[in-house]
């Protein structure tokens, strides 16, 4: 069964610095998707960025960046120039191709501050 | 193009009814699925629905049952409500697949709604 961990429950940044959101998974597919999901108070779900595990290159979407070690199976999200308005519960996410089965880390409570 | 809706945003309900939740996926989208969403477990998977029949299930238990109408649009339904059951519902709706494509980032990616909060008292 895949499992995935998020190791820190709570982080806390000053705005415009840069934090590192740390994930671990363990599967023993080879071809899988990794997502972080963000869910802000208003608890709706939004995709901050995607990796395909058959990609070597490390997804980037703006501010934020991953770093994808698959051999460690890590998944870590960088999150540069911190705004408020990033606040929010991180979720990173894993997901078989064709399977709809995402299953999800704890979360890590991530508030900016001014 | 218009994201999940989900209605309603926030139901009560005692112990013992029943609940129906409903999700409209993102237009052309045809792959609906259901998570719960609770402090003590986190996110879990329920089921996904796919031209209107369940292609995957979740560890819960019967009394959690769904369909999808030809419009791609899914009801969930929550028989015998127990407080247990109060949680936040997830819908995520998945773009349609590319027969050209067999995998892909983008058609792998769930997109979800704003949830329902219920309360079972």
């Amino acid at each position: 069964a895949q499992t995935v961990t998020q190791s820190q429950p709570e982080m806390s940044v000053q705005e415009a610095e840069t934090v590192t959101l740390s994930c671990t998974y363990d599967t023993s597919e080879n071809n899988y998707y990794l997502f972080w999901y963000k869910q802000p108070p208003s608890r709706q779900m939004i995709l901050v960025i995607r990796q395909e595990a058959y990609k070597q290159q490390n997804a980037t979407e703006n501010r934020f960046s991953v770093n994808f070690q698959k051999a460690a199976k890590s998944f870590s999200l960088k999150i540069s120039d911190s705004q408020l308005g990033d606040t929010a519960m991180y979720f990173c996410a894993f997901m078989k191709p064709n399977n709809n089965d995402m299953r999800f880390g704890a979360g890590t409570r991530l508030t900016v501050k001014p | 193009k218009a994201g999940v809706t989900q209605t309603p945003r926030y139901l009560i309900k005692t112990r013992g009814q029943q609940v129906t939740l409903s999700c409209s996926p993102i237009s052309g989208h045809r792959s609906v699925s259901w998570y719960q969403q609770t402090p003590g477990q986190g996110l879990q998977f329920l089921f996904e629905y796919f031209s209107e029949t369940q292609r995957n299930k979740g560890n819960f238990p019967g009394r959690f049952s769904g369909r999808q109408f030809s419009n791609s649009r899914s009801e969930m339904n929550v028989s015998t409500l127990e407080l247990g059951d109060s949680a936040l519902y997830l819908c995520a709706s998945r773009p349609p697949r590319d027969p050209a494509v067999p995998t892909s980032g983008p058609q792998e990616t769930q997109y979800f709604g704003p949830g329902t909060r219920l309360l079972v008292l």
